[in-house]
């Protein structure tokens, strides 16, 4: 079975520095994964996502993932973190394993940026 | 990206009535439509998939008697919260999908509340 892992409740990160928030996944088959991000009362925004091709994905408001295939991890960066990036961000991978190719998300992870 | 619209953002009912909850694909034909349930500070929980013309797939543990799915048409796709108690109350979050290897288009979430 599929599964998704985010080991990080909640992520703090200064304005103007790296962000890191972890992801990893248990799939059989090649692996289709997601990022989202969700604010407060609304549904999921795409950020970026990673089918085959380059490891290194690059997404939307300047977040990047990278496709570990030996760790089996997708990990969300930023360069730069800015105080608008502070929102719930989930992970979710589709495997070739499941009827309908339905979608698993992570737990989420919650990150805080202070100004 | 794509649109994909939900209706109501919110809606306040009385135990025991139904309510009836939409989705849309604004500008894409949707070939599979997923709904969610989401528990404050917890991840989605995939309750159904549905396919245009057939009948939806439930996840294990949804009533398909209490949470009927509807897909009519390649862009719309209604859930209905028949017989509703407090305990559904709940945020309801809709995702479209082009096809099997493209990422899903969230709608902004339908926040239920049964008084």
């Amino acid at each position: 079975a599929q599964s998704v892992a985010q080991p990080e409740d909640q992520v703090n990160v200064a304005e103007g520095n790296p962000l890191t928030v972890k992801c990893t996944y248990s799939v059989s088959g090649n692996p289709y994964l997601f990022w989202y991000v969700q604010y407060p009362n609304r549904g999921l925004q795409f950020l970026l996502k990673y089918i085959t091709g380059d490891n290194l994905v690059k997404g939307s408001y300047g977040f990047e993932a990278e496709f570990n295939k030996s760790q089996t991890s997708f990990h969300l960066k930023k360069p730069s973190a800015l105080v608008s990036d502070s929102a719930l961000y989930f992970c979710a991978v589709r495997g070739e394993d499941t009827g309908g190719f339905k979608t698993i998300f992570g737990a989420g992870t919650r990150l805080f940026v202070k100004a | 990206g794509a649109v994909v619209s939900q209706h109501p953002s919110w809606v306040i009912c009385k135990s025991g009535t139904s309510v009836k909850i939409e989705c849309r694909s604004l500008d894409f034909q949707a070939t599979t439509m997923f709904w969610y349930r989401q528990f404050p500070k917890q991840s989605l929980m995939l309750m159904a998939t549905s396919n245009e013309g057939s009948k939806a797939t439930y996840e294990q543990g949804v009533e398909k008697d209490k949470f009927l799915i509807n897909h009519a048409s390649l862009t719309l796709s209604t859930l209905t919260v028949t017989s509703a108690h407090p305990e559904d109350s709940s945020f309801y979050i809709c995702s479209a999908r082009r096809g099997s290897n493209t990422e899903a288009f969230f709608g902004q979430g339908t926040r239920l509340t049964v008084v």
